[in-house]
């Protein structure tokens, strides 16, 4: 069965700081995968998104790296600040039947 | 929340009555997309459209139905048959089916 597993489900850091969002997937093969942002009662915001052959995105203080062999994918992101309190999102395309699979997010929380 | 519109924002009713959440679009989109978020959960495919008259069912459609009778107009109708309608929904469209998905700021329907 397809799946896309995040961790960790939630995460608190002090702002300033910096951290990453792990993103495990089995769906094979695939054609893309993306991270979005999901503030508190709002629709998700796409930050990145990568194909099979792209080993690193970014996107301001936020950076993908994608490693297609071992099917993971991180999100970096560098010096927090309080607006990046969200829900992040992993959501994989397969290629085959071209169905999208979202994960279950993290929970991010930045501190003052 | 890129030209998609979704009203009301809250939505209260009560046990047993239908209710149609709206989603609008000035993208000139061609698919749209119907979700359902619960907490700790990802995001679940209602319906789709890939264009004009034309939807298919997702991965949880039992107790809803969708029409798309205008390309810039996808309606979700609950049901009373949807056993456990509370939740967040999320509208989204696309310029095809293989194209990122914009979403919509999302309608929250509690039913009492």
């Amino acid at each position: 069965k397809n799946q896309v597993e995040q961790s960790p489900q939630s995460l608190i850091i002090l702002e300033g700081k910096n951290c990453t969002l792990q993103c495990n997937y089995t769906v094979s093969p695939f054609s893309n995968l993306r991270w979005y942002k999901q503030d508190t009662g709002r629709g998700p915001v796409s930050l990145t998104i990568m194909t099979f052959s792209e080993n690193t995105k970014s996107n301001g203080r936020y950076t993908a790296t994608l490693d297609a062999d071992t099917k993971q994918s991180s999100l970096h992101i560098t010096a927090s600040q309080l607006s990046d309190s969200a829900s992040y999102i992993c959501v994989v395309r397969g290629e085959r039947d071209d169905k999208i699979i979202f994960g279950k997010g993290t929970r991010l929380h930045i501190l003052p | 929340d890129g030209g998609i519109t979704q009203s009301p924002k809250y939505l209260f009713r009560k046990e047993g009555q239908n209710v149609t959440l709206s989603c609008e679009q000035n993208l000139n989109h061609d698919a749209m997309y119907w979700y359902r978020q619960d907490p700790g959960q990802g995001l679940r495919l209602i319906y789709y459209s890939q264009i004009v008259n034309d939807f298919q069912k997702g991965d949880i459609a039992e107790g809803y139905s969708v029409s798309r009778e205008k390309k810039e107009s996808f309606p979700l109708t609950v049901t009373s048959a949807q056993k456990n309608p509370t939740a967040f929904y999320l509208c989204a469209s696309s310029i095809t089916g293989d194209h990122e998905q914009f979403f919509g700021p999302g309608t929250r329907l509690t039913v009492l």
